[in-house]
């Protein structure tokens, strides 16, 4: 199994801050990779797939990048609707496979 | 509009089997290009994904778990059904199904809303 590694596990930002979490994947996975944000709570909600595509009305402050098996995702002026759990997840081969998520929380 | 509704026992005794059923609506189960996953989160922990139904009826299961789930789909219904037999309380999450396509880029784009299961005695 391809396991999936984010960190840092936590973060304290402020709102306005760029924020950035990182995924790291056991072996390449080309650029098949997701992430998804998760309110506390809450379902979790598709952000970004195939590691750079924006979900559909999903705000443009949210970017990713990576391929291989080093992949970032960047949130840009954060908001306080951003305070969420992130995790990512590899769609390159079965099983897939989550990482153990980023909690960011209010500095 | 695309929903997924999830339904079975709240609570379940160790060893029983877990039955739970996800109904969809606003795209077909029939659909060439799209499947079911289930995914768990214990509480507090990450998330967890547990098997996923492709279009062809092809299954795929966890590694760590494949001994217990089971998969079926019943596309005149809508429905996708996950069994796990021999349930123990490591096995207390809340459940989601979440739809993908069932060729690649695979992503969850459609989740239900979960449900915790609970295995006490």
């Amino acid at each position: 199994d391809i396991q999936m590694t984010q960190s840092p596990s936590s973060l304290s930002a402020s709102v306005g801050d760029r924020v950035t979490i990182t995924c790291r994947a056991s072996q390449s996975i080309s650029s098949y990779l997701n992430w998804y944000q998760q309110k506390l709570g809450k379902v979790p909600k598709l952000l970004i797939y195939v590691a750079s595509t924006l979900q559909s009305g999903v705000p443009s402050r949210f970017s990713g990048s990576g391929s291989g098996t080093d992949f970032t995702l960047t949130i840009n002026s954060l908001q306080p609707e951003d305070f969420a759990t992130y995790y990512c997840q590899q769609s390159y081969s079965l099983p897939w496979t989550f990482g153990q998520g980023t909690k960011v929380e209010i500095k | 509009q695309v929903t997924l509704k999830e339904s079975g026992p709240v609570l379940v005794k160790p060893t029983e089997t877990l039955t739970l059923t996800c109904t969809v609506s606003g795209f077909s189960l029939s659909n060439v290009r799209m499947g079911v996953s289930w995914i768990r989160q214990p509480p507090g922990k990450a998330l967890e994904w547990l098997a996923h139904i492709f279009s062809n009826d092809e299954e795929s299961y966890s590694t760590s778990l494949k001994n217990r789930l089971t998969l079926s789909r019943d596309t005149s219904k809508s429905q996708v059904v996950l069994t796990m037999t021999n349930m123990g309380p490591v096995d207390t999450a809340t459940y989601y199904c979440a739809r993908s396509q069932s060729e690649s880029p695979y992503y969850f784009d459609y989740w239900d809303q979960g449900a915790l299961v609970t295995v006490s005695p």
